[in-house]
């Protein structure tokens, strides 16, 4: 499989638990993008990676979230004490270079409960 | 002001028809423009780039103003499998920046 690969596809979790996600973008994409989407809206930019860097976080990324992407291989969105609020979908997105479109994985829903 | 502004809709159509989506975009240094797809529930994927020239794919035709700052997508010939939101994308600025995407403009092409 060439695409962009995210797990898992659903994720119901307790408020105040931590929840993890994991992306992995098409091999050859050195740029790897979080956004979240909820319902009726488009995706919202959270963090972005070149390589292993993070070079953009959006203020939408509170102090509970973190992303890494070590090696700038595969990448994690990591949500601590997660709150009802946090439910949606996390859309990670992978491009070669800034010039191009993304190529959206299939998302994780995370709902909170 | 939002940065990238959808009509919502929906725009019920039949099939055959043609039906055009616009959207404006605030940040005059945006570069890039791309129109996406989303199903219900599914991600967003590529439909097409935007050029300032304008340029067609098939059915689809894409233009953008950069005097006014708006974007137009014209479908021709409306198939059922064209019903989907169709999602207005720029870039904030040029450089190292990701894609600003509008909320969507939701189509339904009905037999």
């Amino acid at each position: 499989d060439t695409g962009v690969s995210q797990d898992p596809r659903h994720k119901i979790t307790k408020r105040g638990q931590n929840v993890t996600f994991r992306c992995d973008p098409i091999s050859e994409h050195n740029r790897l993008y979080w956004y979240r989407q909820t319902l009726g809206q488009g995706p919202e930019f959270l963090t972005y990676f070149q390589n292993e860097a993070q070079l953009e976080k959006s203020r939408l990324l509170s102090d509970r979230f973190s992303a890494e992407r070590p090696k700038g291989s595969f990448s994690t969105l990591e949500i601590q004490r997660t709150e009802q609020g946090d439910s949606a979908m996390y859309l990670c997105a992978s491009s070669p270079d800034r010039d191009y479109g993304y190529t959206f994985g299939s998302g994780t829903r995370l709902t909170v409960v | 002001r939002k940065e990238v502004e959808q009509d919502p809709g929906p725009f019920n159509v039949p099939e055959g028809a043609t039906v055009a989506f616009n959207c404006t975009y605030s940040n005059s240094a945006s570069q890039s423009f791309f129109w996406y797809r989303q199903d219900c529930r599914k991600e967003p994927k590529l439909l097409m780039s935007v050029y300032s020239s304008g340029n067609e794919d098939g059915r689809f035709t894409a233009q953008l103003n950069r005097a006014s700052q708006y974007i137009s997508l014209l479908i021709r010939d409306s198939k059922l499998s064209d019903s989907a939101t169709y999602l207005c994308v720029v870039t904030r600025n040029s450089g190292n920046t990701p894609l600003v995407f509008g909320k969507g403009t939701r189509l339904s092409v009905i037999a």
